[in-house]
């Protein structure tokens, strides 16, 4: 079974400062996808890492999949409030119907 | 705004009851696929459509059905509600066969259970 573990779970900061989130696997996935969540709606797609060793940035977040496609991390630099919300990252199923597996979710409140 | 609309965007049902969820996109992409998530939890694969056929499904029992329309809008039956059902049900286009690209999602319907 493939599972997405993303830690930690909850991150409490202020307004500046920086963080780093998980997401971590036992398997490998083609690729991995990263989504913002705010209450009240959808997932949001961030971008989606398909190489080993791959690094892409978004302003100020920067994310990176593992050598060996078994995991990726979401660095943010100098936080602010509006960062604030429910980061997933996800990856596909073995089996070939476009199914996402999703990590349990890291909840970021950035405190101004 | 996605593209993605869902319908209802809040839902109260009875324990035992039947509910229809509704997912329509502007695009038309001929791939569908829904999504249960609990509160604080991330998203859980239900199943897919791709030209009105079901293409996949989660670890989620018969009485969770669904349809895809010519005009590849879709919706999301659940039969004999339970409580463990209240959830955020959201809708998703995209990725087809090819998972490496991205979904977009509707904002979802929050049905409580009660």
């Amino acid at each position: 079974t493939q599972l997405l573990e993303q830690s930690p779970q909850f991150l409490s900061i202020q307004e500046g400062e920086n963080l780093t989130v998980y997401c971590n696997s036992s398997s490998v996935f083609s690729s991995l996808q990263w989504y913002r969540q705010e209450p009240g709606e959808g997932p949001v797609l961030l971008v989606t890492v398909v190489t080993g060793g791959e690094v892409k940035k978004l302003k100020r977040l920067t994310f990176q999949f593992g050598d060996a496609r078994k995991d990726s991390s979401l660095h943010i630099t100098a936080a602010q409030p509006g960062d604030t919300g429910l980061y997933l990252c996800a990856g596909p199923g073995s089996s070939n119907t476009g199914k996402l597996i999703f990590g349990q979710g890291t909840t970021l409140q950035v405190k101004p | 705004e996605t593209g993605v609309t869902q319908s209802p965007t809040h839902l109260i049902k009875t324990r035992g009851q039947q509910v229809t969820l509704r997912c329509s996109s502007q695009s038309g992409h001929n791939t569908v696929s829904w999504y249960q998530q609990a509160l604080g939890q991330g998203p859980q694969f239900i199943f897919q459509y791709y030209r009105e056929e079901e293409n996949g499904r989660g670890n989620f029992p018969p009485r969770f059905s669904g349809l895809q329309f010519p005009n590849y809008s879709s919706e999301l039956n659940v039969n004999a509600l339970e409580l463990d059902d209240s959830a955020l049900y959201l809708c998703a286009t995209g990725g087809g066969s090819d998972a490496n690209s991205g979904y977009t999602f509707g904002s979802g319907t929050r049905l409580t259970v009660v």
